[in-house]
């Protein structure tokens, strides 16, 4: 079946406006992440969703990012009043099992933000 | 708190020649660790993973790993290396108790002489 996927792959956005960035995960899949990946760095974990429930967001940098999940499937990242450190590849991953059982997650492809 | 340390920042290696990749970890408990490589362009895919068990793991790509308690290791490696291999490798510690969030090393990237 179909990966993770990402949309849309790259965005370029004047520092100050509001981006949304969509991940739609495996079908069926419980667990969803955001990862963070700066230049030259590995990923660094945002938020995590059980279903819809958004259960760690202690990786978020600051009140302007918000995630969602409403339906427990596809969900959104959104970056409002983005500022030039925001720059960056977003990553989703999903997860067939909770949190605490052995998993693996699959990786979208990840959108490449820039703000100029 | 959980850390990984890659200390290569670059390898390269020739075609058809051994590899082995370093991950130094910090963690308070049995860890989950694993190992990804990244293409460029691409997602992340995972090449093995480390719960439990024999201390060590094949995994796809004829890549394998230890899992050195002691030394608080699980170094990445292939006998003979193929061009296609050439990519960024990331080693990455999960938390079981903790939402199952991974932390990830800065990477390694393996360039592949001909």
């Amino acid at each position: 079946g179909a990966g993770v996927s990402q949309s849309p792959r790259y965005k370029v956005a004047k520092r100050g406006q509001d981006v949304a960035l969509r991940c739609d995960p495996i079908s069926g899949h419980v667990s969803l992440f955001w990862y963070q990946q700066a230049l030259g760095q590995g990923p660094e974990f945002l938020t995590y969703f059980q279903n819809e429930a958004q259960l760690d967001k202690s990786g978020l940098p600051s009140d302007r990012f918000f995630a969602e999940r409403p339906e427990g499937s596809v969900s959104t990242l959104k970056i409002q009043r983005t500022q030039q450190e925001d720059s960056a590849v977003y990553l989703c991953a999903s997860s067939l099992a909770e949190r605490t059982v052995s998993y693996e997650q699959y990786f979208g492809p990840g959108t490449r933000l820039t703000v100029t | 708190a959980q850390s990984v340390t890659q200390p290569d920042i670059h390898i390269t290696v020739s075609e058809g020649a051994s590899l082995e990749l370093r991950c130094n970890y910090s963690y308070g408990a049995t860890p989950y660790l694993f190992w990804y490589v990244q293409s460029p362009g691409q997602g992340l895919q995972l090449l093995l993973k480390y719960f439990s068990g024999d201390t060590l793991v094949q995994g796809i790509k004829g890549f394998e790993a230890e899992f050195k308690r002691s030394q608080s290791s699980f170094n990445l490696r292939k006998p003979s290396v193929h061009w296609s291999d050439a990519a960024e490798y990331f080693c990455a510690v999960g938390a079981v108790t903790n939402a199952g969030k991974s932390t990830f090393g800065d990477g390694t990237t393996l360039t592949v002489k001909p």
